[in-house]
């Protein structure tokens, strides 16, 4: 089945621990993202990537770091959570083209909390 | 840039009335525009979306939406609303190479 998968679902932790939110997909994608999701703002993006080893900024990157070392993985990874990075993250994935009118397919999010 | 605006956060219909959620967008080249709609607890999933080819486009699930650039809209309707419909929908636009900036989000609540 065509699908992206994050894990974990659910995370809470404190502030300051360091951790990875891991992202995949297995539709040969060539282009990833990660988005944050707030009451209220709507789905703000962090971080993209438009192929193995090219990745950049979107509109809210302060405070995450990202990889893209395969093409099917796209981790997240907060070196040093805050309080307000508590939200629900989404990982998405398309194939790109210069148009940007393909659709990006989503995965279930994980919610995290820091404490 | 490119952005687009949701009117309306939250959206309350009886069961078998039309939906009209309102997106305007913003956009200074003509607009690749996109419906999202999240049912509770997961992940988004493609409504319907505008490349050029039809001003009005179909999606899944009965809804559809008309390209306005007059209005510069893409409201998007269902003749009759049904319970499965209540879910949170976005609209988006492509802002560069396979990025998209997402509206606010508009709350469908479904009243039978």
């Amino acid at each position: 089945e065509a699908q992206v998968t994050q894990n974990p679902r659910y995370l809470i932790t404190v502030t300051g621990k360091k951790l990875t939110v891991t992202c995949s997909q297995n539709m040969n994608h060539e282009y990833m993202s990660w988005y944050r999701q707030d009451p209220g703002l709507g789905l703000r993006q962090i971080y993209y990537s438009m192929n193995v080893e090219v990745t950049d900024k979107g509109d809210v990157p302060e405070g995450y770091k990202v990889s893209r070392k395969e093409k099917r993985n796209f981790p997240l990874i907060l070196e040093s959570p805050s309080p307000n990075q508590t939200s629900l993250y989404f990982c998405a994935s398309s194939l790109f083209s210069t148009g940007g009118d393909n659709e990006q397919f989503f995965g279930p999010g994980t919610r995290l909390t820091v404490l | 840039a490119q952005s687009v605006t949701q009117l309306g956060s939250h959206v309350s219909v009886s069961e078998g009335a039309l939906v009209l959620l309102r997106c305007n967008y913003s956009s200074s080249v003509p607009p690749y525009l996109f419906w999202y709609v999240q049912y509770p607890n997961q992940g988004l999933q493609l409504l319907l979306k505008y490349t050029s080819a039809a001003t009005l486009v179909k999606g899944i699930n009965g809804f559809e939406a008309e390209f306005k650039k007059s209005e510069t809209s893409f409201h998007l309707t269902k003749p009759s609303a049904h319970m499965s419909d209540a879910a949170e929908y976005f609209c988006a636009v492509v802002t560069g190479a396979n990025n998209l900036f997402f509206g606010t989000g508009t709350r469908l609540t479904v009243i039978p």
